[in-house]
């Protein structure tokens, strides 16, 4: 257990639809990060949250948003889905200062 | 051109051997991490280098700023390191995510 927990693990949903995607960070790290790992264009940066501010943004999609609540959990919402946002999405957290990052297991999406 | 270039992309080995897997970036960086992920899709942080050189165990990794380049050795191989070694560097502006290489795919055999 790396101490940045995503849920769910596995999800399916149909083209069209909405998901949302969750990341605790471990303890005490204020950095959230979401990576998209597709088939195709391989692991890429989306979006960074910093105690409760957007950071940095990414190669993310208008149709995909995010956002860091004040117990600084993050949700990476994802709407009006194609097939080819079948991915791996990975949450990474960092603590203040530190280049160093620790990732979740992810969420494997699947669009049908 | 990919800002981060691994090379192989693909190795195949022996059990015992040593192994190298090279990256090279053209971009400035503030640091350098090497990644492992096996099957399933879980993500280690084997390494984060500014300079010099770090050993963990049967792992080094080493950097070399002026050439932009870094290399991931593997001392006395064994199956349990088949899996993707993945290079990905963070730009020196600070505030920005990882650019990955597209990683490399090690197979180990007995």
């Amino acid at each position: 257990d790396s101490g940045v927990t995503q849920t769910p693990k596995h999800l399916i949903t149909a083209t069209g639809q909405r998901v949302t995607l969750r990341c605790s960070p471990r303890s005490g790290d204020l950095s959230v990060y979401w990576y998209q790992q597709s088939l195709d264009q391989g692991l890429q940066f989306l979006i960074q949250y910093y105690n409760g501010e957007e950071r940095a943004k990414g190669n993310i999609l208008e149709r995909f948003s995010a956002q860091q609540f004040p117990d600084l959990h993050s949700e990476l919402n994802l709407s009006s889905l194609e097939l080819g946002d079948s991915a791996l999405y990975f949450c990474a957290s960092s603590p203040r200062g530190s280049h160093g990052y620790t990732f979740g297991s992810g969420t494997r999406l699947t669009v049908v | 051109k990919n800002e981060v270039e691994q090379s192989p992309q693909n190795l195949t080995a022996q059990e015992g051997e040593f192994i190298t897997i090279n990256c090279s970036y053209s971009v400035g960086i503030s640091a350098l991490h090497w990644l492992q992920q096996h099957p399933g899709g879980g993500i280690v942080s084997l390494f984060m280098l500014s300079s010099g050189k770090k050993k963990h165990g049967r792992l080094i990794a080493t950097i070399n700023i002026q050439e932009k380049h870094s290399s991931l050795h593997i001392t006395a191989s064994h199956p349990r390191d088949s899996a993707v070694y993945i290079c990905a560097v963070r730009s020196g502006g600070g505030a920005d995510g990882l650019t990955f290489g597209k990683g490399t795919h090690l197979i180990i055999q007995p």
